[in-house]
């Protein structure tokens, strides 16, 4: 299994500001995905961020929003933009190892004032 | 749209019980399914991943799958406190969705001495 890292852990921001949080996985993979899991919820699908072409969404996500970058394949950011309450959530990026399974970093914990 | 139900919780049983976990799809061409744990505070782990009808059995843990009914299910046998956790139902439909799941709302189980 891949061994996935996430900065930061865990910040408190102050609304209409952005936060991004960085992706660093320990072997290079073609596809990262990008979850968030609202407080008490289950997780949903942001985006996939592929190497070398835009971030494919999921309906609800933008990228004015969310902007990802994925500058090669060991690392990705999500940019969580001009911030509300509603944004509070943990954030966790995912890869995929053999057999469709799927890995999850940390997360990043993000509380918005 | 993709929906992926697990039974309602929380549950609650004894120590050394078996613990049954549920979980129905919407997606007939669903290929992939996945049982993580999750513990308070902490990101998803993969416990089980099944991917054709019958069931597949991991040490204290069995996932069974039956896709003409469109339903899986995890097994926890001799159920041990260490076990209390969430657990998320994953799905995956291969293809052009590869790697990306869509979760179940989650079954808190607990497991009392």
């Amino acid at each position: 299994s891949a061994v996935i890292s996430q900065k930061p852990s865990r910040d408190i921001c102050q609304r209409g500001t952005s936060l991004t949080i960085q992706c660093q996985v320990d072997s290079q993979v073609t596809m990262m995905f990008w979850y968030r899991q609202q407080p008490g919820q289950s997780l949903t699908l942001i985006a996939t961020a592929n190497q070398g072409s835009e971030a494919t969404y999921e309906s609800g996500f933008v990228i004015d929003k969310f902007p990802i970058s994925r500058p090669n394949l060991t690392f990705s950011t999500l940019t969580v933009s001009n911030m509300s309450p509603e944004d509070s959530s943990i954030y966790l990026c995912s890869v995929v190892g053999g057999q469709d399974t799927q890995y999850f970093g940390p997360g990043t914990r993000l509380t918005v004032l | 749209q993709k929906e992926v139900e697990q039974n309602s919780g929380p549950l609650s049983v004894p120590e050394g019980a078996i613990a049954s976990l549920n979980c129905t799809y919407s997606d007939r061409v669903s290929q992939s399914f996945f049982w993580y744990r999750q513990y308070s505070g902490k990101s998803p782990e993969l416990i089980m991943s099944i991917y054709s009808n019958g069931d597949k059995e991991d040490g204290r843990f069995t996932a069974q799958l039956n896709k003409a009914s469109q339903y899986v299910s995890l097994l926890i046998r001799d159920s041990q406190p260490s076990d209390s956790a969430t657990y998320l139902c994953a799905v995956s439909a291969g293809g052009t969705s590869y790697g990306k799941l869509t979760f179940g709302q989650g079954t808190i189980l607990t497991v009392h001495p």
